[in-house]
């Protein structure tokens, strides 16, 4: 079965900078694009960034475009991000998902989401 | 940018039908998908490429769309399905981007 697994969330000081891994198993991870979603606390779902099965093309948010990096390896079956210049608005569970489509090129539905980790950015 | 509405909040009563809509310009073009997250849980994908169904999803969960507007219909809604329930999709404006409406909070009692 599917599992996406994240880690690396805690505590940052604004303007500081974290890494987020996503370890996929249950399918093909090199075969799929993948997402990362966040949720700021009592809040809805914002989509951040995706990218394609091969890691050539990478579409971001604007509200983090140029901050954070989206980056996979296939031969760990791991997703990661980038986070830097953090700001308190940036404070929320960050979760991965799988692209619904085999191959696809471009961004599409999410099938399905990891638990997620939390991220708190504050002095 | 790109936007998909929702209305906040739908209240039933157990074994009615809940309806959750969805408008966005780009909804002719790009297929809605559907998600239920329950509190404190990771959100679940109940309703994708407009009306299909994933396995493990309840027959009462369906999808339809009609122009501009997607709808979400939960036919003889459940306790269990209190949730909120969010739409997606993606722009076709050329910015490939995934874009979530504001969720609906549904509640059943």
């Amino acid at each position: 079965q599917v599992q996406l697994v994240e880690s690396g969330g805690g505590v940052v000081q604004p303007g500081g900078s974290l890494r987020l891994s996503c370890a996929a198993s249950g399918f093909t991870f090199s075969s799929y694009g993948m997402h990362w979603v966040r949720q700021a606390p009592g809040k809805g779902l914002e989509w951040v960034a995706f990218i394609r099965y091969d890691g050539s093309n990478k579409y971001y948010a604007d509200s983090v475009k140029g901050r954070f990096t989206i980056s996979r390896d296939n031969s760990k079956n791991t997703l990661y991000l980038q986070m830097n210049s953090l700001r308190a608005e940036d404070t929320a569970v960050y979760y991965c998902a799988k692209d619904s489509k085999l191959w696809q090129l471009l961004p599409s539905g999410l099938d399905y989401w990891g638990q997620g980790t939390l991220v708190t950015v504050s002095s | 940018s790109y936007e998909l509405t929702q209305p906040p909040s739908v209240s039933v009563s157990p074994g009615q039908t809940a309806r959750i809509t969805c408008s966005g310009d780009a909804l002719p073009k790009k297929y809605p998908y559907w998600y239920q997250q329950k509190s404190g849980q990771a959100p679940v994908l109940v309703i994708y490429e407009d009306s299909k169904r994933p396995s493990g999803i309840p027959e009462r969960f369906s999808g339809s769309s009609s122009g501009t507007m997607a709808t979400l219909t939960i036919s003889g809604a459940q306790v269990e399905d209190e949730a909120d329930y969010y739409c997606y999709s993606t722009d076709s404006s050329g910015n490939h981007r995934g874009v979530f409406g504001g969720g609906t909070k549904l509640t059943v009692l």
